[in-house]
């Protein structure tokens, strides 16, 4: 298997631009979650589905952040408009739920640099 | 999530082994203690978790201590390529998130 895969892979933008991250997550995993990982405050769980249906979004920054499953092998996270203070590395994990470890899969993330 | 206390870095030296601690001394009965690993400029990745009895696979190895209230990461041998930031983590048994700590960034010396 390929693993999780995003695009792109990095991204300059500048403020008040719409930006939209891509996810295909690992082939037959049932759950996927979208993390943001910066210097000041770590990485953190912004949302995440299971089975296509968004569980807990309660790590969202604000409104103009937005996600999207429309099926099991594709998800987006949509930015808009766009602050310099979004800049980050976004990464996109999956799981299959229902195995005793419940392994989350990292993609390689998209690297987020807004002006 | 209980949370876990991990020092922020490590030093080792080349082919010799690394004992990465975390405490958790508020771990409940149902949590399942997960440790992944962050090298530059990737994501993270699973190395290895436990519930009560210690654990080994391929990558390290995972000691518990009797109370559950800390546990060791191990790697037998470190190489050039274990530097990274590792992370202990607690997951219930019914949860569905894990929520990353600062970690503890381990630098390994040629």
């Amino acid at each position: 298997d390929a693993g999780v895969i995003q695009s792109p892979r990095h991204e300059v933008t500048e403020m008040g631009q719409e930006v939209t991250l891509r996810c295909k997550p690992i082939s037959g995993h049932n759950s996927l979650f979208w993390y943001r990982q910066t210097m000041m405050r770590g990485l953190e769980l912004l949302i995440y589905f299971n089975n296509n249906v968004p569980i807990d979004d309660s790590g969202m920054p604000e409104d103009r952040f937005s996600a999207k499953m429309p099926n099991a092998s594709f998800s987006t996270l949509k930015i808009q408009p766009s602050e310099p203070r979004d800049s980050a590395v976004y990464f996109c994990a999956s799981r299959f739920r229902g195995t005793p470890q419940e392994t989350q899969y990292f993609g390689p993330g998209t690297r987020l640099l807004v002006l | 999530d209980a949370k876990t206390t991990q020092p922020n870095s490590m030093e080792s030296n080349e082919e010799e082994p690394v004992h990465l601690p975390c405490n958790h001394s508020t771990i409940s009965g149902t949590d399942y203690i997960h440790w992944y690993r962050q090298l530059p400029s990737q994501g993270p990745e699973y190395v290895i978790h436990g519930l009560t009895s210690n654990v080994n696979n391929r990558m390290a190895s995972l000691a518990i201590a009797e109370d559950r209230k800390s546990s060791t990461l191990i790697l037998h041998r470190a190489t050039l390529r274990d530097a990274a930031v590792y992370y202990c983590i607690l997951r219930s048994n019914a949860g569905n998130m894990l929520t990353f700590g600062g970690g503890t960034r381990l630098m390994v010396k040629p």
